[in-house]
């Protein structure tokens, strides 16, 4: 089916241990992003990326790496996953071309629990 | 750097009565405006974004926000809500010509039958 797509929808992981979230986009949208959700701090930025081998920091960049190879894949991963990294991550892509309306599809979330 | 602020962080509101969400951004320099609506468990999705041109904006399901420049506001309203507009809202900004979004911390509107 066309869209965005997050897998896996919910993962629980150890203290330590290394965790990739997949996003995946069928629009060939140029600017993926990656954001977490926590109560009281809205959505913040953590990584975005403007097309295929570019990518940059957003708000809340530490203890994560992305890498874009494909456009229509953005992966997160969590290098060694810790407590404070619990929450709900979302993926999401814009179109940047000429006449872009600027506005964000989000895909249906990860919701991340680290014990 | 730009920054939202939405000063509610809930919002009850009885059905079919009007409801405004508040949204006050800073920001040295032009913007884009946009607000989003999540459904419980879901992602978010666009209802309205002001990028230029008129200040008053329509967006999906009946809501509507208007551009204040002078008062640096996005405030979102609608005249008679539905138990199906319960959900958080978020404002958020960007630079102008900018694709990152920088978000509110929502507000979570709250319908009472």
């Amino acid at each position: 089916d066309a869209g965005i797509t997050q897998s896996p929808r919910y993962k629980i992981t150890e203290t330590g241990r290394q965790v990739t979230l997949m996003c995946h986009q069928t629009w060939s949208h140029s600017y993926m992003f990656w954001y977490r959700q926590d109560l009281g701090h809205g959505l913040r930025l953590i990584y975005y990326s403007a097309a295929a081998d570019i990518t940059d920091k957003g708000e809340v960049p530490d203890g994560y790496v992305v890498s874009r190879s494909k456009t229509e894949n953005f992966p997160l991963t969590l290098e060694s996953a810790t407590r404070s990294q619990t929450s709900v991550y979302f993926c999401a892509s814009s179109d940047s071309s000429g006449g872009g309306s600027y506005e964000q599809y989000f895909g249906p979330g990860t919701r991340l629990t680290v014990t | 750097a730009q920054s939202v602020t939405q000063l509610d962080s809930q919002v009850p509101v009885f059905e079919e009565a009007p409801v405004e969400l508040r949204c006050n951004y800073s920001s040295s320099v032009s913007v884009y405006l946009f607000w989003y609506v999540q459904y419980p468990n879901q992602g978010l999705q666009l209802l309205l974004k002001y990028l230029s041109g008129s200040t008053l904006v329509k967006g999906i399901n009946g809501f509507e926000a208007e551009f204040n420049k002078s008062q640096t506001s996005f405030h979102l309203r609608k005249p008679s809500v539905h138990i199906s507009d319960t959900a958080e809202y978020f404002c958020a900004v960007s630079l102008f010509g900018n694709e990152k979004l920088t978000f509110g911390t929502g507000t979570r509107l709250t319908i009472i039958p």
